[in-house]
């Protein structure tokens, strides 16, 4: 009954390196969602997709891009990740119903 | 960008107590959405109250809506362990942005 999901649970990886965190989500909704969770912060939001091929960005895009290729699949690309990058992933989607899914989260540790 | 700010931001209570949390907003709404998170997991949908609504149950849940209060709780009665987790209000105007506050964090002692 898996919904939303995220390629990974866990990821390490160095300075430097370009990282994706790809998110696909079954249910043919129209709107995807990119968010970092770091304690005492809740979640912001990166960014967000409305269609295929459009993105939006949300309240800290620094650093970070986003692909969506196909409406199922909304990637989150780190061109170049620090260790300020290290933090907890959620993607989710929504559809016209309102309520968002997400997936179960990506922990991403920069060393 | 229009979000829940919840209160209070931690919250400890014994097993079978009730729990209560809130969230603040500041302009106007379409409805108002709770949602739980575990620890270290995705969130997961709770229950949705609409802008015309003054109350609304789903099991152990009780959520209220003032809308002239810019206010809601939820309530979670004869609490048990397994609702430890943080819980975030998100708030609906009509907006494409999904936006949250910083949560509510609710331990249950058993």
């Amino acid at each position: 009954d898996v919904k939303v999901t995220q390629s990974s649970r866990y990821l390490v990886k160095r300075t430097g390196e370009k990282v994706f965190l790809e998110c696909v989500q079954d249910m043919d909704h129209e709107n995807m969602f990119w968010y970092r969770q770091d304690p005492g912060l809740g979640l912001r939001l990166i960014y967000f997709s409305y269609d295929v091929k459009m993105k939006e960005k949300g309240d800290i895009p620094e650093g970070y891009s986003v692909s969506r290729e196909k409406k199922e699949r909304f990637s989150l690309i780190l061109e170049s990740a620090s260790t300020n990058q290290t933090s907890m992933y959620l993607c989710a989607s929504r559809g016209l119903r309102a309520e968002a899914f997400f997936g179960q989260g990506t922990r991403l540790t920069v060393v | 960008s229009q979000q829940g700010e919840e209160d209070p931001q931690a919250l400890s209570i014994q097993e079978g107590e009730n729990a209560t949390m809130n969230c603040s907003y500041k302009t106007s709404i379409n409805n108002l959405q709770w949602y739980r998170q575990n620890s270290g997991r995705g969130l997961v949908h709770l229950i949705l109250i609409r802008s015309n609504e003054r109350e609304k149950h789903s099991g152990r849940l009780r959520v209220t809506l003032d809308t002239s209060k810019k206010s809601s709780s939820l309530l979670i009665t004869a609490s048990r362990a397994a609702d430890t987790a943080s819980y975030f209000c998100e708030i609906s105007g009509g907006y494409q942005k999904v936006t949250f506050g910083i949560g509510t964090k609710l331990q249950v002692i058993p």
